[in-house]
């Protein structure tokens, strides 16, 4: 298994450009979540997914956007990036009663 | 509402010497707490949750609920225990973890 993937690894954007981070999955887990890591912050979640065609709104889901089209995919898009989006971004999955597993994370650098 | 707090940005202690990171949580239900390591520049790992009671790495952790804590433990800490290490609060039903801000630890030789 590959567990949880992420692309890209490191992203630099310009004010108001759009782009979308991948996530994928491969061990049929219903749960996935997106989650950003500001330093001092920890980690806050963006949006989150409890089955294909569910998603709701996290703590921080302004200027995100995603969709749950298949249970191996949550793609988290970025409609109009700001430097305030400048972030380390962690996708992660899980089935009830397990941990969740976090992909390697995407770098976004926002100019 | 659910929180995580580590009140603890940095902690800085001698190899050998003992750690403790502390966590404290709010949640209205029966908590299910973790602890998440993460090295340098990797992704976020388990080290524990309170249900298993196991010890990782030589690391413990006890949940408390008088005082609705969840300090991680380590009687003689080693060098390669250098890492951010987060407390996390799994809110159940939607799966999702609520995350204190991290506590970066350092381990001097």
């Amino acid at each position: 298994n590959a567990g949880v993937t992420q692309t890209p690894k490191f992203q630099v954007l310009k004010t108001g450009q759009s782009m979308t981070l991948q996530c994928a999955q491969d061990m049929n887990h219903e749960y996935m979540s997106w989650y950003r890591q500001d330093p001092g912050m920890g980690l806050r979640l963006i949006h989150y997914s409890v089955g294909a065609g569910i998603t709701d709104q996290g703590e921080v889901p302004n200027g995100y956007n995603v969709s749950r089209s298949t249970t191996e995919d949550f793609p988290l898009r970025l409609l109009s990036a700001a430097p305030s989006q400048t972030s380390v971004y962690f996708c992660a999955s899980t089935q009830k009663g397990e941990t969740q597993y976090f992909g390697p994370g995407t770098r976004l650098l926002v100019l | 509402a659910q929180r995580v707090t580590q009140p603890e940005k940095l902690l800085s202690v001698f190899k050998g010497a003992p750690v403790e990171l502390k966590c404290n949580y709010s949640y209205s239900g029966s908590p299910e707490l973790f602890w998440y390591v993460q090295y340098s520049r990797q992704r976020l790992q388990l080290l524990l949750r309170h249900i298993s009671r196991e010890s990782i790495k030589g690391f413990t952790a006890d949940l408390n609920k008088g005082e609705t804590s969840f300090h991680l433990k380590k009687p003689f800490a080693q060098e390669e225990d250098s890492a951010m290490y987060y407390c996390a609060l799994n809110v159940k039903g939607a799966q999702k973890l609520v995350f204190g801000q991290g506590t970066r630890l350092t381990i001097n030789p």
